[in-house]
């Protein structure tokens, strides 16, 4: 089973401010990588697949980069509402789909 | 528009059964391979099963294999989760997801419902 860790746990800044998210997955996974935004009480939300690709209406300062084990998503200017639990999950190896641990992003 | 509406949960013994449904709308249900993801109360997300577009393949994690059976009736656009041998630990809040790509499963989850609140308590 592929483990993920995402890091840090929690990241606290201030709006307008660039934000980087960090997921390590414990082998190589391709670029089978997606990340999920999900605020309180809210389903997650689909961000990006294949480690890089925006879904569809995900606003273009949210941008995914990363390959083999080690993938980044980056947050360019911080809005209020970009206060949410991030969640990276590996497809490249399954069952099972993995998901990392989260990081919880707060805006100051 | 897109719509998963997840329905079934509640409050259970230890070793009963509950079943819960997600009736799809808004797109060709029996196109697409569909999920159940759970999210235990204060935690992270934990893939729980998947089935094929046609349902002839189905997968389930290896905390509920043997427990849970994920089925799916096109007719009704509706994907179930039958939950047998209950345990505490399954208490979560359950959601069904659509994969992304049509055809064979994906495992990129693009449409989320807003899930159904399963409690195993005694």
């Amino acid at each position: 089973e592929i483990v993920l860790t995402q890091s840090p746990a929690t990241l606290s800044l201030s709006p307008g401010e660039r934000a980087t998210l960090s997921c390590r997955a414990s082998q190589s996974i391709s670029n089978q990588l997606v990340w999920y935004q999900q605020k309180p009480g809210q389903a997650p939300r689909l961000l990006i697949y294949n480690a890089s690709n925006r879904a569809t209406g995900i606003p273009a300062r949210f941008s995914g980069s990363g390959s083999g084990t080690d993938f980044t998503l980056t947050i360019s200017s911080l809005e209020p509402e970009d206060s949410a639990v991030y969640y990276c999950q590996q497809r490249s190896n399954w069952p099972p789909l993995t998901f990392g641990g989260g990081t919880k992003v707060e805006i100051k | 528009q897109v719509q998963l509406v997840e329905s079934g949960g509640g409050v259970v013994q230890p070793g009963r059964s509950l079943r819960l449904s997600c009736e799809a709308s808004g797109f060709n249900f029996n196109s697409y391979g569909m999920y159940w993801v759970r999210q235990a109360p204060g935690s992270g997300l934990e893939w729980v099963a998947v089935i094929s577009y046609d349902g002839s393949n189905k997968y389930h994690a290896g905390s509920v294999r043997g427990r849970f059976t994920i089925s799916r009736d096109d007719s009704k656009n509706t994907l179930y989760l039958q939950m047998n041998s209950l345990r505490v630990e399954d208490t979560a809040l359950y959601y069904c997801a659509k994969d992304m790509s049509s055809g064979w499963y994906w495992g990129v989850f693009d449409i989320w419902g807003q899930g159904t609140m399963v409690t195993v308590s005694s």
